[in-house]
């Protein structure tokens, strides 16, 4: 079975620093996909990243930067100079390709990024 | 664009009685549907979906019941609510196929007292 672990639960750092949040991946399925929620205290969901099980290709996006290993089975996203509004909760997710009619997603347990001035 | 919309935006409830939340989506067809649930500090978990009109599928076993009388709209019940119902109520949309991030809305927070 697909499970998705974020073992961070909490990091708190100042601002303009760098920050890495981990996911790890469990999957038996060859074609999969890895995505990146961001939840404000809002509450709602705001999609990052998609990325499937072929490319793994960094991507960067701003200060966002995501670095997807097979190898070991993690898509680790990494915030570059944090700033205050990046304070919320991280969730990584994962969507298996077969037996999935429904595309549903495995969510990771989520880290609660802190970003002090 | 897509969009969805849920609403109410808060809700308290007295324990027992009934729950309607609804969920539409504009902008789009035959959309993959989702009810999640999460409770306060805690993780998301998917309570229902519905690939379409009539089809829901239950993940989690509960005193909730889901319906999707029209393509866009998906509508979370409960006839008698208990205080363990409290919490933040997402629901979310992807399109048909697979392979596609879903979208959320804004959510509904729910208070069961």
């Amino acid at each position: 079975a697909q499970k998705v672990t974020q073992a961070q639960t909490e990091i708190s750092v100042v601002e303009k620093e760098d920050v890495t949040l981990d996911c790890v991946y469990e999957t038996r399925d060859t074609t999969y996909y890895l995505f990146w929620y961001k939840q404000p205290p809002s509450g709602e969901l705001v999609f990052l990243i998609r990325r499937n099980s072929f490319d793994e290709q960094n991507e960067i996006s701003g200060r966002y930067s995501w670095n997807f290993q097979k190898s070991t089975s993690s898509f680790n996203f990494t915030i570059t100079a944090s700033q205050v509004v990046d304070s919320a909760v991280y969730f990584c997710a994962l969507s298996e390709a077969h037996n999935n009619a429904g595309n549903m997603l495995t969510f990771g347990g989520g880290t609660r990024l802190m970003v002090k001035p | 664009s897509q969009t969805i919309h849920q609403w109410p935006a808060t809700l308290v409830q007295p324990v027992g009685s009934p729950l309607s939340l609804e969920c539409t989506v504009e902008g789009t067809s035959n959309p993959n549907l989702y009810w999640y649930r999460q409770a306060a500090g805690r993780g998301l978990q998917l309570l229902f979906y519905s690939v379409g009109i009539g089809q829901i599928s239950s993940e989690v076993p509960q005193n909730l019941s889901a319906s999707r009388p029209q393509d866009r709209q998906f509508i979370l019940s409960s006839k008698k609510l208990l205080l363990s119902d409290s919490g933040f109520y997402l629901c979310a949309w992807a399109p048909p196929g697979g392979r596609y991030e879903q979208y959320f809305g804004p959510g509904t927070r729910l208070t069961v007292t």
